[in-house]
Parts: structure tokens; sequence; C-alpha cells
């Protein structure tokens, strides 16, 4: 069974730099998948944030392209998300994601429960 | 990028009722288009996928259609764990992107 589960601080200060890491078990890091960040802040929708295939390449929302990094990890079989320059618009629930394509037609499969970080000082 | 509007954005319903869902593309898609049930606290539920295939473990309740831009997901005969907000999402290109939410609510 797949499962992901993302940890990082819920609390970041403005300006500051929100990074999360996503533990993938049941599956590789580095099968044939792109593994993505997706945000809901309170009371709105879902918005993608971007994603990583495991050779490195990267694609992320134009919207935060300046400040989104999402990288890699074999070794630990994880990957991670660091968002800087925080806002209070910033704030969400922020999942990870495993996109699944064996048919040709991506579709995120399995989750992560989520994580609230809320932008304070 | 491509912008997907979902109607309506909420709806009210009762038990055993049929409703559906209608996500139209700024563009055509073709028919990359999936459907996520989305409840508080919880992950998004993958439902449907290249806008008409069940995912493995969805009820047949649930069904979708379309192509190119316009699409729909039908519930037929609501359950009450179906009472959930719902949200299209194109994979036909980067950056992938939402409809609003359609959210279903008891009636």
């Amino acid at each position: 069974q797949v499962q992901l589960q993302e940890s990082g601080p819920g609390l970041v200060k403005p300006s500051g730099t929100l990074s999360l890491t996503c533990d993938v078990s049941g599956a590789s890091i580095s099968s044939s998948n792109w593994w993505s960040w997706v945000r809901q802040p309170p009371g709105k929708g879902l918005e993608w944030i971007g994603e990583i295939y495991p050779s490195g390449s990267t694609n992320y929302n134009p919207t935060l392209q300046s400040r989104v990094t999402i990288s890699v990890d074999k070794s630990k079989n994880q990957f991670s998300l660091q968002l800087s320059s925080v806002t209070a618009a910033d704030t969400a629930v922020y999942f990870c994601a495993r996109e699944e394509k064996n048919d040709g037609y991506p579709r995120w499969d399995y989750w992560g429960q989520g994580t609230l970080v809320a932008v304070s000082s | 990028d491509i912008q997907l509007t979902q109607s309506p954005s909420s709806l009210s319903a009762s038990l055993g009722d049929r409703v559906t869902i209608t996500c139209r593309a700024s563009q055509s898609i073709s028919n990359y288009l999936t459907w996520y049930q989305k409840k508080p606290g919880m992950p998004p539920n993958l439902l449907i996928y290249a806008a008409s295939s069940l995912q493995s473990g969805v009820p047949s309740r649930f069904r979708g259609s379309g192509s190119g831009t316009d699409f729909t997901l039908t519930i037929s005969s609501l359950q009450p764990e179906d009472f959930a907000t719902y949200y299209c999402q194109q994979s036909f290109s980067t950056p992938r992107t939402f409809g609003q939410g359609t959210k279903l609510e008891i009636k």
C-alpha cells in the first residue's frame, strides 16, 4: 500500500521560508511517476504548486515559480517543498501526492493526509 | 493557463437523488479531465480520470462523461457519504488547474 506523509513546521513567520517533506512508503520515489504538491487555503479551493520527476525535472505553477523549489532525495525516498518569502496568503493545508500515468492519463491516486501551515508572526 | 469553470458552485439534494455537476474548460483538453471528491480534514479522493474512467474502488454510481471542453460528473442515487465538495482538474498541460469546486449539501 502506497502511503505519503507530510512533515514540517506548522507555523512560519512572514517573509520566511516554508519547508515541508513528503515521506513515501510502499513505492519507490525512483519509479516512473511525478510527485506533486497541492495546497488548499482555508475555505478556498485546491491549487497545484508543482511537481518533480525522479530525474530531478520539475514543473512549477507560474504564480509561485519565483518562490518555489521542489527537490527529491532518493536515498530517503522522499521529496520536499520550499516556498520562500511567505505571506499570510500562503497559509494553507499542503498535500503531497503521487501522479499515476500508466495509461497515458495523469491523475493523483495517492495523497498524504495534508499538513496545515500557518504564516503568522 | 487552462481555466476550468464548474457549475453549480453549490447544490442541495436529497438521499437517493441523481445529481449532475458540469465542468467547462477554457480550451479543448481532449479527455484529460479528472474528478476528485474532497471532504473536510481529508485529502482529495480520486473518482474519475480520463473523463470517464472509474478509479478502482469507487462506487459505480459515479459516472463521468465529456470531451473537448465540456464535462459532467453524475452521481446516481446519492448516499450519505457523497455529501462533499467535488473538483474537476485538467491534466492536459501544466500548470495543472482545478475548477473552483461544487459543494454538495443535504437538502
